[in-house]
């Protein structure tokens, strides 16, 4: 059973707007959330996580949601650029992103059109 | 953040034999891990490799399949045994640092 779901494989965003990546969990243990980016041929690259204790973190053009009734986390990247065209991956872990092992979404291929 | 480097890069191999993956941090760390990608899916952890203990597998992986070394807070190993044709995946390994987990390059595994 996947505890960590992203239901869209693909999101086509036009540059300049804003691209919002939503990412559900089902394990109510989990405490902290990361989102990833992934260039094909490379590992993954750390974006930007939140604890549960928060409902918002903000970096740059890139803020993640938080809601932990409706167990559901999004990444908002505003404004979106051609560069920003990867595969994103929202993980979870159940004892701080770094002690503990994560589970991973299935992720989502952001694509940034000109 | 951390600096980490795979070897090899990529491999291609013939089922029945192994492969040894090395995993090079520029500094010392206490938490590294190990996870698979197969094709098309999601990245899944193998195992936790703590320094000076065993490594920690998860469910569905098994010391005899992927037997992980950590000889010391900057390296550690993934042997892929007795592979098969659905080992063929992309292999990564991780660090633990504060509330992150930073990934290497990974190395990409065919087996025919």
């Amino acid at each position: 059973d996947q505890q960590v779901k992203q239901n869209s494989p693909s999101l086509s965003v036009q540059e300049g707007r804003i691209s919002i990546l939503n990412c559900d969990y089902t394990n109510s243990m989990f405490d902290y959330f990361l989102w990833y980016k992934k260039y094909p041929a490379e590992g993954p690259t750390f974006l930007i996580s939140i604890s549960s204790i928060k409902d918002k973190n903000e970096d740059g053009r890139f803020t993640v949601f938080l809601n932990k009734s409706a167990k559901h986390l999004s990444l908002h990247i505003v404004p979106s650029q051609p560069g920003d065209s990867a595969v994103y991956f929202c993980a979870a872990s159940e004892g701080g992103g770094g002690a503990d092992g994560l589970t991973f979404g299935k992720g989502t291929h952001l694509i940034i059109q000109p | 953040s951390a600096v980490i480097s795979q070897k090899p890069s990529r491999d291609i191999c013939q089922r029945g034999t192994s492969l040894t993956i090395q995993c090079q941090v520029d500094s010392q760390v206490t938490m590294m891990f190990w996870y698979r990608q197969q094709p098309g899916q999601s990245l899944t952890l193998i195992a936790t490799a703590n320094q000076g203990s065993e490594a920690t597998y998860e469910s569905g992986f098994v010391i005899d399949k992927f037997p992980i070394s950590r000889p010391n807070l900057t390296f550690s190993t993934l042997t892929v045994s007795n592979m098969s044709p659905e080992d063929s995946s992309i292999y990564l390994c991780s660090v633990g640092l504060a509330d992150t987990q930073y990934f290497g390059p990974g190395t990409r595994l065919t087996v025919l």
